[in-house]
């Protein structure tokens, strides 16, 4: 069964201060993996995924993230963080045998503190 | 700015009340998806459809009764809801083919209230 991970709730973060937000996925075979951010009484907005290839994805707003596949990982990152990255963050998988189901962790937020 | 778009953004109803979430968009994708949402949790899955067919049913209450009119409308139903089912409903659209590796859009959401 495919299940995701994200063992914090909540990760304070100074401004410009690098930050990271940890994901840890479970699927068989090749896992599709994404990054969502929400804001409050908003939908998801995509940041950016994994799909094949290069294991570092930059993906919007200065986000990057480092699929790592001996360890089951996708953990989010960024340099240097803004306040105005304080939101919840959400990871999905979606596994590659031809689904529409993508399963959301749990979500973690991010408050970046000024 | 979304290209999913959901109608209304806020609704209050009582339990016997009939009223209609709808959700729409124009960038040709060929699978729409309805997830509920509380408060600090993730989506939850409830419906998808993939080229106007039903393809997904996650066991939800037939109190909420999902419809897509053509490739670019979806719309949910509710009828008879519970307190309980206060919650922000979420629109999604992905490519289609699951095949590829689409990532989900999201409108902004409707947020429900049941009394």
């Amino acid at each position: 069964a495919q299940s995701v991970a994200q063992p914090e709730d909540q990760v304070n973060v100074a401004e410009g201060n690098p930050l990271t937000v940890k994901c840890t996925y479970s699927v068989s075979g090749n896992p599709y993996l994404f990054w969502y951010v929400q804001y409050p009484n908003r939908g998801l907005q995509f940041l950016l995924k994994y799909i094949t290839g290069d294991n570092l994805v930059k993906g919007s707003y200065g986000f990057e993230a480092e699929f790592n596949k001996s360890q089951t990982s996708f953990h989010l990152k960024k340099p240097s963080a803004l306040v105005s990255d304080s939101a919840l963050y959400f990871c999905a998988v979606r596994a590659d045998s031809g689904t529409y189901k993508y399963i959301f962790g749990t979500g973690t937020r991010l408050k970046v503190l000024a | 700015d979304t290209e999913v778009t959901q109608t209304p953004k806020h609704l209050v109803m009582g339990m016997t009340n009939k009223k209609s979430l709808k959700c729409e968009q124009h960038m040709g994708h060929r699978a729409m998806y309805w997830y509920k949402q509380k408060a600090k949790k993730p989506p939850e899955l409830m419906f998808v459809y993939s080229y106007e067919k039903l393809s997904i049913n996650e066991s939800v209450p037939s109190r909420f009764s999902p419809e897509c009119p053509n490739s670019s409308l979806l719309n949910l139903h509710l009828h008879a809801l519970q307190p309980e089912d206060s919650a922000l409903y979420l629109c999604a659209s992905s490519r289609g083919d699951t095949s590829r590796t689409g990532e989900l859009f999201f409108g902004e959401g409707s947020r429900l209230t049941v009394l």
